[in-house]
């Protein structure tokens, strides 16, 4: 299997414009998440779905940011407009929900950079 | 809610040598999962080592092996034989254990291996 496949890898964007983040979970995994990571911040968890509902999105920051995912092997992060303290790591992870406890399989990452 | 600390920012240890990063949790849960990820210079975040709760033995792989005290809500890893290819940050989560539950980093450990 691929892993869980995450594009851009980077993007660099001017305030007030709209960024999509993309992510291609695991075949067969049912479980997705979002995560952002910054220095001062850590890793934080913005939202997850289980079989393409989202599940939990409490660590959403505010309206600009919305996930979707339409279907099983494809989900959306936007954030419409950026603001440079957007800037971060985002990644998106899948898991087999099934399998308790079981490991988060993480994307590589994609590197935002707002201006 | 849950919450996951590292008090070590930064370590540095030399090659052969054997090092220990801490961590310490939070929670009222009895049966949780711990885990120890790597994330290289390249981002990628790698699965080191997982440890069941309800388990009273630690944890071990290959070199990598940890030192869980339930009582004490301690989970630290110690890396054996430190290798230059061990030079990472490495994150301590913790993770419910309801299937498909997120997981909850710390801010991370920064260790260099020098030679």
């Amino acid at each position: 299997d691929a892993g869980v496949i995450q594009s851009p890898r980077h993007e660099v964007t001017e305030m007030g414009q709209e960024v999509t983040l993309r992510c291609k979970p695991i075949s067969g995994h049912d479980y997705l998440f979002w995560y952002r990571q910054t220095m001062m911040r850590g890793l934080e968890l913005l939202i997850y779905f289980n079989n393409n509902v989202p599940i939990d999105d409490s660590g959403m920051p505010e309206d600009r940011f919305s996930a979707k995912m339409p279907n099983a092997s494809f989900s959306t992060l936007k954030i419409q407009p950026s603001e440079p303290r957007d800037s971060a790591v985002y990644f998106c992870a899948s898991s087999l929900g099934q399998g308790i406890g079981g490991e988060l399989f993480f994307g590589e990452g994609s590197r935002l950079t707002v201006l | 809610a849950q919450t996951v600390t590292q008090s070590q920012p930064e370590m540095s240890v030399q090659e052969a040598e054997t090092v220990t990063l801490s961590c310490t949790y939070d929670t009222s849960e009895n049966n949780y999962y711990l885990f120890w990820y790597k994330q290289p210079p390249s981002r990628q975040m790698i699965l080191v080592i997982r440890q069941e709760a309800y388990k009273q033995q630690n944890a071990t792989e290959n070199r990598f092996s940890v030192n869980f005290q339930k009582a004490a809500k301690s989970f630290s890893l110690k890396i054996s034989d430190s290798q230059l290819g061990d030079t990472a940050m490495y994150f301590c989560a913790f993770m419910k254990p309801q299937a498909g539950t997120a997981l909850i980093f710390g801010k991370g450990t920064t260790l260099s291996v020098s030679s």
